[in-house]
């Protein structure tokens, strides 16, 4: 069975500071681990994406996130908080297969930005 | 070119009553999954389906909770003689195929049982 957790359900940054949101997963074969955001009153939204291919993962509104094996984690950073970052953000892991994508969630982790 | 749709966006029901949530996929996509989001928690995977078909229903509670994709219409997650748990927000996914193939969030229905 997969899981994921999110260490700190809170994170508070000043705008301008680095962002680092945690995520470790559990799995038994090579997953793929996704990062999502989710604005208030809204549905969740793609940042990125691991497939196996790069470990360090680029994606939308300066966000990236390195996938490291040994330490089971697949960490989403951003070198400088806006404060329309923000949000809630989800990191979830999916099995490698073609058997479609069933997504397992961490418990989130609201990010809030000081001006 | 909508994104997916889901509604109602907010839905208050008694206990015992009947609930039915909508979600129509973006054009084109033939593949929608439901997940459940219980208060101060992260999302959970119920079902998910293609067009006249359920293909994993693993996270589905066994009783009062249905699911179905007809051939034309939105996706319909039905809950049955509601109970105060069942209080959540119900979110659904739709893709263009199955595998990867990135999932596009609806907005949510929340449902409150009193």
């Amino acid at each position: 069975a997969q899981s994921v957790t999110q260490l700190g359900s809170h994170v508070s940054v000043s705008e301008g500071a680095l962002v680092l949101l945690r995520c470790n997963y559990s799995s038994s074969v090579p997953p793929y681990l996704f990062w999502y955001v989710q604005y208030p009153n809204q549905g969740l939204q793609l940042l990125l994406k691991y497939t196996s291919a790069a470990t360090l993962v680029k994606g939308i509104n300066g966000f990236e996130a390195e996938f490291k094996k040994s330490e089971t984690s697949f960490h989403l950073t951003k070198p400088s908080a806006h404060m329309s970052d923000a949000a809630e953000y989800f990191c979830a892991v999916s099995p490698n297969n073609n058997a479609g994508n069933m997504l397992t969630f961490g418990g989130g982790t609201r990010l809030m930005v000081k001006p | 070119n909508a994104g997916v749709m889901q509604n109602p966006r907010h839905l208050v029901r008694r206990r015992g009553q009947e609930a039915r949530l909508r979600c129509s996929p973006m054009k084109g996509h033939s593949h929608v999954y439901w997940y459940r989001q219980l208060p101060e928690e992260g999302l959970k995977f119920m079902v998910y389906l293609q067009k006249e078909n359920i293909i994993d229903e693993s996270g589905m509670p066994k009783e009062r909770f249905s699911a179905e994709f007809p051939k034309e219409g939105p996706s319909i997650l039905r809950i049955q003689q509601v109970v105060r748990g069942d209080s959540a927000a119900y979110f659904c996914a739709s893709s263009p195929s199955g595998g990867l193939a990135e999932q596009y969030f609806g907005p949510g229905t929340r449902l409150t049982v009193t």
